[in-house]
């Protein structure tokens, strides 16, 4: 099975822009998880869609935005883009969702830089 | 929310085992313990789980304390390509997210 898709791999934008980001789970897999990555902060959960449905939400504002189609892929959006924004982007696809023992498979990500 | 304490680093030398220690706790009864592992440039990449007893896969190994506050991911024979930083993650709460917290760097030495 190939597994999980991101694009871009590389993004610049300046600050005030907006940028959406999308990812390809594995296939069979329904739920799909976005995750922040900066050396500040770590891995910070940004939310989880689940057969089109967001079941999750972290700690962020509502810039960040996303969303789920039925084949599953996914997108996350940010809208008026800061400085701080800049991270890598991990998605994570898994077969279902709420379940204790689920495992996450990660893509490669997305770096985001804003200038 | 459960948290997890982990060596911000560690070295070892290649073909050797490795012990990674995590804390935690103030796990509850239904938290699973994951590990999951970051090569550099990569996406995290599943290794281990488990709730009560001892664990074994291809990848590693995984001993839970008998009162669950602590755990420890065996690597039995270090390669250079096991550089990473594991994290331990407990899996918690009514939706079992994944709460991650800063991992520990393991350095294989040649």
């Amino acid at each position: 099975k190939a597994g999980v898709t991101q694009t871009p791999r590389y993004l610049i934008k300046t600050r005030g822009q907006q940028v959406t980001l999308s990812c390809s789970p594995i296939s069979g897999h329904r739920s799909v998880s976005w995750y922040q990555q900066t050396p500040g902060q770590g891995l910070q959960f940004l939310f989880e869609y689940f057969s089109e449905t967001q079941r999750n939400k972290g700690n962020f504002p509502g810039r960040f935005s996303g969303r789920q189609f039925s084949n599953s892929r996914s997108e996350m959006n940010v809208s008026t883009l800061e400085l701080g924004d800049s991270a890598l982007y991990l998605c994570a696809s898994s077969l279902n969702s709420g379940r204790p023992t689920d495992t996450q498979y990660f893509g490669p990500g997305t770096r985001l830089t804003v200038l | 929310d459960a948290k997890t304490t982990q060596p911000n680093s560690m070295e070892s030398n290649e073909e050797e085992p490795v012990h990674l220690p995590c804390n935690h706790s103030t796990i509850s009864g239904t938290d699973y313990i994951h590990w999951y592992r970051q090569l550099p440039s990569q996406g995290p990449e599943y290794v281990i789980h488990g709730l009560t007893s001892n664990v074994n896969n291809r990848m590693a190994s995984l001993a839970i304390a008998e009162d669950r506050k602590s755990s420890t991911l065996i690597l039995h024979r270090a390669t250079l390509r096991d550089a990473a930083v594991y994290y331990c993650i407990l899996r918690e709460g009514s939706n079992y997210q994944l709460i991650w917290g800063a991992g520990t760097k393991l350095i294989i030495k040649p």
